[in-house]
């Protein structure tokens, strides 16, 4: 199946900073989402990407597909921005969502 | 609202016992999915389900029974032939297989 890689693993941020993480994949896709897991567990939706660039406030996405890769930009990060990021794509064989393992976030005061 | 219901929150079974966890959509979507996380990892797919009368099994389905009898209900039996049940399950819907897919506040299932 399709296999998805995000890096990395864990990121430390003072406030304010910007930062940028990546998703590769292994194959072509039809789509890809970037998710928040907050603290509660609740996966919030960040974007529906499967090819093109989007932004969302200080948050933006950019997926080229023909070169297998997503990366997510925070900008400003703040306190709230804390928590694990999600990659996840549906490929054209198994057409449910493939996770990656995460990024951890923790942006420090 | 519209959205994804999942009950309840937290659970606590015996070993050997069955459990279902419910979930309920009302935002008139065809796709839902059963995903498994266990603490520091990714999510994985248990079942899916294209369309109402219909279910396929993800990755991980041992030990795992769904049904689709109506189309905003997706409720997941953990058998206790599933030899690790204790994680945090997530249900989600999306209009159609491989559209935009949204999740609910997940369902927390530890064994005592």
């Amino acid at each position: 199946g399709i296999q998805v890689e995000q890096s990395p693993p864990d990121l430390i941020l003072q406030e304010g900073a910007n930062s940028t993480l990546r998703c590769n994949f292994s194959d072509s896709v039809n789509n890809l989402q970037w998710f928040h897991q907050n603290p509660w567990g609740q996966l919030i939706n960040l974007f529906y990407i499967p090819s093109g660039t989007k932004q969302n406030g200080r948050l933006s996405a950019t997926t080229v597909a023909t070169e297998r890769y997503s990366l997510l930009y925070i900008s400003s990060s703040q306190t709230t921005d804390s928590g694990v990021y999600f990659c996840a794509v549906g490929g054209t064989g198994r057409r449910a969502l493939t996770f990656g393992s995460g990024t951890r976030l923790q942006v420090q005061p | 609202d519209g959205g994804i219901t999942q009950s309840p929150k937290y659970l606590f079974r015996k070993e050997g016992q069955n459990v279902t966890l419910s979930c309920e959509q009302n935002l008139n979507h065809d796709a839902m999915y059963w995903y498994r996380q266990d603490p520091g990892q990714g999510l994985r797919l248990i079942y899916y389900s294209q369309i109402v009368n219909d279910f396929q099994k993800g990755d991980i389905a041992e030990g795992y029974s769904v049904s689709r009898e109506k189309k905003e209900s997706f409720p997941l039996t953990v058998t206790s032939a599933q030899k690790n049940p204790t994680a945090f399950y997530l249900c989600a819907s999306s209009e159609l297989m491989n559209t935009e897919a949204f999740f609910g506040q997940g369902t927390r299932l530890t064994v005592v």
